[in-house]
């Protein structure tokens, strides 16, 4: 079936430490992003790619660096520049010329810092 | 720049009965889609609804029925005959119809069905 594999389902993070989470489809999507999810400020974009070997920053893109080699991978790296990276994050990913259709989620990954 | 409101952090609703959930949003834009997304306790996010703007006549999904008042710009989502399974985070959400494609949503709200 196709969908969108994230992983690590949860992740735990030390201080001063740089960790990546996996967003993986296989829906031949063209589109891929990045959100963060906390209590009480609903998603907001970290970044986002529409074609492969380009990416643009969404709205709190610091802290965070991504890559897209693929057309079927789209990891996020949390580096040790984000302060405050306790979060949920959800990969989604959507044809670009099938707006309508909405996106399609992860699962997530819960990423705790210790 | 577009923003997304959702004024309700938690509503309740009685198993069977009639909820109302509101969605403003703020463009200048003229073509557009709005989505309303369904987040229950597993996370996992749920596609409930959608709505292009340039149709006038309101989305209907089963149960899930929009109230889409574009010079209002208001997008309420109407949930008939609650079920217990429909408790979750219910989120509004906005796209361009051209360009990035990026969502905004909203911050979502709570519903709570009581037995």
């Amino acid at each position: 079936d196709g969908g969108i594999t994230q992983s690590p389902k949860y992740l735990f993070r030390k201080e001063g430490q740089n960790v990546t989470l996996s967003c993986e489809q296989n829906l031949n999507h063209d589109a891929m992003y990045w959100y963060r999810q906390d209590p009480g400020q609903g998603l907001r974009l970290i970044y986002y790619s529409q074609i492969v070997n380009d990416f643009q920053k969404g709205d709190i893109a610091e802290g965070y660096s991504v890559s897209r080699e693929k057309k079927e991978s789209f990891p996020l790296t949390v580096t040790s520049a984000q302060k405050n990276p306790t979060a949920f994050y959800l990969c989604a990913s959507n044809y670009q010329r099938a707006i309508s259709d909405g996106y399609t989620f992860g699962s997530g990954t819960r990423l705790t810092v210790v | 720049a577009q923003t997304v409101t959702q004024s309700q952090p938690e509503m309740s609703v009685q198993e069977a009965e009639t909820v109302t959930l509101s969605c403003t949003y703020d463009t200048s834009e003229s073509d557009y889609y709005l989505f309303w997304y369904k987040q229950p306790p597993s996370r996992q996010m749920i596609l409930v609804i959608r709505q292009e703007a340039y149709k006038q006549q309101n989305a209907t999904e089963n149960r899930f029925s929009v109230n889409f008042q574009k010079a209002a710009k208001s997008f309420s989502l109407k949930i008939s005959d609650s079920q217990l399974g429909d408790a979750a985070m219910y989120f509004c959400a906005y796209s361009l119809g051209r360009g990035t494609y990026k969502y905004i949503f909203g911050t979502g709200t709570r519903l709570k069905v009581l037995a």
